[in-house]
């Protein structure tokens, strides 16, 4: 039973170019959600979705930061003109439902580097 | 603000010793509370859960909620050296945004041969 899949596992950007970071969820979840590690911090929420629909963004920059999470295929989330302050690693999570309860499943990550 | 605080450690124990790590936060409303475990340059794995004030024991792993105190703990028995990782503590929001975790910033734990 394959877990979370994130891809790339690593990225390098140059500043002003865009970043897409993909997420597909574990098999029976359609609930997916990012969460954002900077050096020596936590993670912290960025997004939830459910299959095309944004559910809560409440974490993400107001600026230059995207999600979706299409019908088919996997969850994006998209940085455009990343600046240096983008690098972090960046984790999707997964789960069968938002309930409270409910255990979120994370994914490898995506380490992102902007030179 | 809802917050999660951790022991940032590192926090060093022989192997076979106890390993007690701490946390507290802020948000009165949470109701589940989770820790999982970090090694250096992977994702987080869950490894215990609680709801519920009082013991949760897994194996090693016994996990203790204190609601009226904001508090949870992990105690880790006859530590090994694979349990070399950082800790993370998280809790989930309250009222609507019950899904949404936030985590401490984790604990270094180092076990000795």
């Amino acid at each position: 039973n394959a877990g979370v899949m994130q891809n790339p596992r690593h990225l390098v950007r140059r500043r002003g170019q865009e970043a897409r970071l993909r997420c597909s969820p574990m098999k029976g979840h359609s609930h997916v959600y990012w969460y954002r590690q900077l050096p020596e911090e936590g993670l912290k929420f960025m997004v939830y979705l459910q299959k095309e629909n944004i559910i809560d963004e409440s974490g993400m920059p107001k600026e230059r930061f995207s999600a979706e999470f299409p019908k088919e295929g996997p969850s994006i989330l998209r940085i455009q003109q990343v600046v240096r302050g983008d690098s972090a690693a960046y984790f999707c999570a997964s789960s069968t439902s938002g309930r409270r309860r409910e255990t979120q499943y994370f994914g490898p990550g995506t380490r992102l580097l902007v030179l | 603000q809802k917050e999660v605080e951790q022991n940032s450690g590192p926090l060093s124990v022989p192997e076979g010793a106890i390993a007690s790590l701490n946390c507290t936060y802020s948000d009165r409303g949470s109701q589940s509370f989770f820790w999982y475990r970090q090694y250096s340059g992977k994702s987080p794995e869950l490894i215990m859960s609680i709801y519920s004030n009082g013991d949760k024991e897994d194996g090693r792993f016994t996990a203790q909620l204190n609601k009226a105190s904001q508090y949870v703990s992990l105690l880790i028995r006859d530590s090994q050296p694979s349990d070399s990782a950082t800790y993370l503590c998280a809790v989930n929001g309250s009222g609507g945004s019950n899904y949404k975790l936030t985590f401490g910033k984790g604990t270094l734990l180092t076990v000795n041969p």
